[in-house]
């Protein structure tokens, strides 16, 4: 168990809606990553959080975005889903976005866009 | 271009064998950092091993080791002693961007998936 929370696991939904994929870090992380998986692209980073701020951006596409609360939990939202929004997604957290500090990921949540 | 490059989409070891998994990167950052993870089938990420560029001894985690050799940007995985436990899919990753300004990404290779036989 890496200590990262993320929830829902499964998440089925139909095209055009909108969801919200939480996470929670380990306890004293303050960075917060999130990463997509599906078949065609592989692993993608999306965003970065430090601490309530966002740091980096990667792939993400404009239907997404995420925050990153004062209590650190983090929520990506994704809406106007297509089919191929279906895929992994998770969360990683690190104490601090430094050269050596590994992340750890959690489990991560399917999502299937039908 | 690829950043990072893992050309076995999948190798076959036997039970208490070793086994090399192959990682070339691409970077003009000088410092960054080389990690590798592993992903089971039921579809977790865990980390195994993390090398940083200014390194000079190869990473070592009990079974697993990080063959680092700079001049030819390879990070090859070594698996000691395979388990069946150890088959999964196995993804290199590095990290880039800037340390001191408190922001990095994993950029990830395709993955090589590993068969433990008995």
């Amino acid at each position: 168990d890496s200590g990262v929370t993320q929830t829902p696991k499964h998440l089925i939904t139909a095209t055009g809606q909108r969801v919200t994929l939480r996470c929670s870090p380990r306890s004293g992380d303050l960075s917060v990553y999130w990463y997509q998986q599906s078949l065609d692209q592989g692993l993608q980073f999306l965003i970065q959080y430090y601490n309530g701020e966002e740091r980096a951006k990667g792939n993400i596409l404009e239907r997404f975005s995420a925050q990153q609360f004062p209590d650190l939990h983090s929520e990506l939202n994704l809406s106007s889903l297509e089919l191929g929004d279906s895929a992994l997604y998770f969360c990683a957290s690190s104490v601090l976005p430094r050269a050596g500090t590994e992340a750890f990921f959690g489990q991560g949540t399917r999502l299937t866009v039908v | 271009a690829q950043k990072i490059t893992q050309t076995q989409p999948g190798m076959f070891v036997q039970e208490k064998e070793a086994v090399t998994l192959d990682c070339t990167y691409d970077t003009s950052d000088q410092s960054y950092g080389l990690f590798w993870y592993k992903q089971p089938s039921s579809g977790e990420m865990i980390f195994l091993i993390y090398q940083g560029s200014y390194d000079e001894q190869n990473a070592t985690e009990g079974r697993y080791s990080l063959n680092f050799q700079k001049a030819r940007k390879s990070a090859n995985l070594v698996i000691s002693a395979s388990q069946l436990g150890d088959s999964a899919m196995y993804f290199c990753a590095m990290r880039e961007g800037k340390p001191g300004a408190g922001s990095y990404q994993l950029t990830f290779g395709k993955g090589t998936k590993l068969s433990v036989i008995p």
